[in-house]
């Protein structure tokens, strides 16, 4: 598998359910980070965890970061219809070049 | 909030022709970036730049792709003869530390014909 591998690749929820996104990577990080992608537009950060953590939480979100299995997962919790979007985790190794998976696309039915 | 910012948003251009994608990072920052990402496929990593050269670049940043930062806020990313292969949406992206969350602009639609 290749570094910053997503799945689902494609996820379809209803409102008010919580999504839940996974990522594994190969190679250790210095810190994971999760990106949000709106159709055709630029990506935001979402959120970051370095690799001496294992659980962090902004919001709604909610990332844990397993380096013994070199996963991590995303957690949206009560998501809205305005969360659909694609995510992504990037992962930074060496300096700051970041490696991005494939990515979820999240659907949320209103 | 500050952005950044990449112009122009969609470019066509003839298999051959030189492009210049041009971006203004957030002023305070010193680290620059170059990603970009095909149609449907993952966002690649091209090139870092700090202190007015080149930091890091990936195996798909050869001779063709070249960086600049012309003045003391444009970042530019030039292709001297574009491919069919280069069409992909490029992202800028800048960071304050060289570590941590990057800050991308809405990134520059290019397609070779």
């Amino acid at each position: 598998s290749q570094q910053g591998e997503e799945d689902p690749q494609a996820l379809s929820i209803q409102e008010g359910e919580n999504a839940t996104m996974n990522c594994s990577y190969k190679t250790s990080i210095n810190n994971l980070q999760w990106y949000r992608q709106n159709s055709g537009r630029g990506l935001v950060h979402l959120i970051l965890i370095r690799s001496n953590e294992r659980e962090k939480h902004s919001g709604r979100l909610r990332v844990t970061l397993d380096t013994s299995k070199k996963s991590s997962s995303l957690l949206i919790t009560a998501s809205r219809a305005a969360d659909t979007a694609s995510y992504f985790c990037a992962t930074e190794t060496s300096g700051s070049r970041l490696t991005f998976g494939e990515g979820t696309q999240l659907t949320v039915n209103p | 909030e500050p952005e950044v910012t990449q112009t122009p948003s969609h470019q066509v251009t003839q298999m051959g022709q030189e492009v210049i994608l041009r971006c203004v990072p957030i002023s305070n920052h010193l680290y620059f970036y170059w990603y970009r990402q095909i149609l449907g496929q993952k966002v690649e990593f091209l090139v870092s730049f700090y202190n007015n050269e080149i930091s890091e670049k990936s195996e798909i940043f050869d001779d063709q792709f070249s960086v600049e930062r012309p003045d003391g806020s444009n970042f530019t990313l030039k292709i001297r003869s574009t491919k069919l292969e280069d069409s992909a949406m490029y992202f800028c992206a800048s960071t304050a530390t060289g570590a941590g969350e990057l800050f991308f602009g809405e990134g520059s639609r290019l397609t070779v014909l």
